[in-house]
């Protein structure tokens, strides 16, 4: 079955040190989003794609960077951690049409959940 | 820019009691979907609502789109245990791919 998963699910780093989490998708998708969720704040779109070579900043992608040279993965990159990183983050995927109907349902892997200390 | 406004934020309900959740959006909207996450879980589609005064059933939940396709609601009857989660709205306006999240409800169910 088709799937998106997330690595690793729990991360503990420290302040300053560069952090990439995996996004991996076998939905053959061509968009792709990273979210972090915080209490209060629901879900903040960092980064996204909608193909291979195509990155876009969300509304929180300041201290984040995101590269895309394939289909299935969107890696998402701390250049340097910093405390207000720490969070849940979701990497989501979509296609753009079914059947010939604008859709954009977004399926979400399991989250990884990263503390900056 | 577009914001997508939801409310309440939290929500306790006796369980048999129904359950209201509503969006507010200050743009139109192309579609609105709805996506529930359970304690601890991510985020699920529940629907996508497209046309003008739509209405969708799903089981006990009721998904509606306004005639302005601004606004959307959720409606669970009689509520079980098993609604424990965090409902939220996401819309997209035009051909945009980018959904806009609310900020989403709590429901709580006290058995």
């Amino acid at each position: 079955d088709a799937e998106i998963t997330q690595s690793p699910r729990h991360k503990i780093t420290e302040t300053g040190r560069q952090v990439t989490l995996a996004c991996h998708q076998t939905w053959n998708h061509n968009n792709m989003f990273w979210y972090r969720q915080d209490l209060g704040h629901g879900l903040r779109l960092i980064h996204y794609s909608y193909g291979v070579q195509d990155t876009n900043k969300g509304e929180v992608s300041d201290g984040y960077s995101v590269s895309r040279s394939n289909t299935e993965d969107l890696p998402l990159t701390l250049e340097s951690a910093a405390s207000s990183q720490t969070s849940v983050y979701f990497c989501a995927s979509s296609e753009s049409r079914v059947a010939g109907v604008s859709y954009n349902e977004q399926f979400f892997g399991p989250g990884t959940r990263l503390t900056v200390l | 820019g577009q914001q997508v406004m939801q409310i309440p934020q939290y929500q306790h309900v006796q369980e048999g009691e129904d359950f209201t959740t509503y969006c507010n959006s200050s743009t139109t909207l192309s579609n609105i979907q709805w996506y529930k996450q359970r304690p601890g879980g991510h985020p699920v589609f529940l629907i996508q609502l497209v046309k003008s005064g739509e209405v969708k059933k799903q089981k006990r939940l009721t998904f509606q789109f306004g005639e302005a396709k601004k606004n959307s609601s959720l409606h669970i009857t009689a509520t079980q245990t098993t609604d424990v989660g965090t409902y939220f709205c996401a819309g997209s306006a035009g051909n945009n791919r980018k959904l806009i999240w609310g900020l989403g409800t709590s429901l709580a169910v006290n058995p």
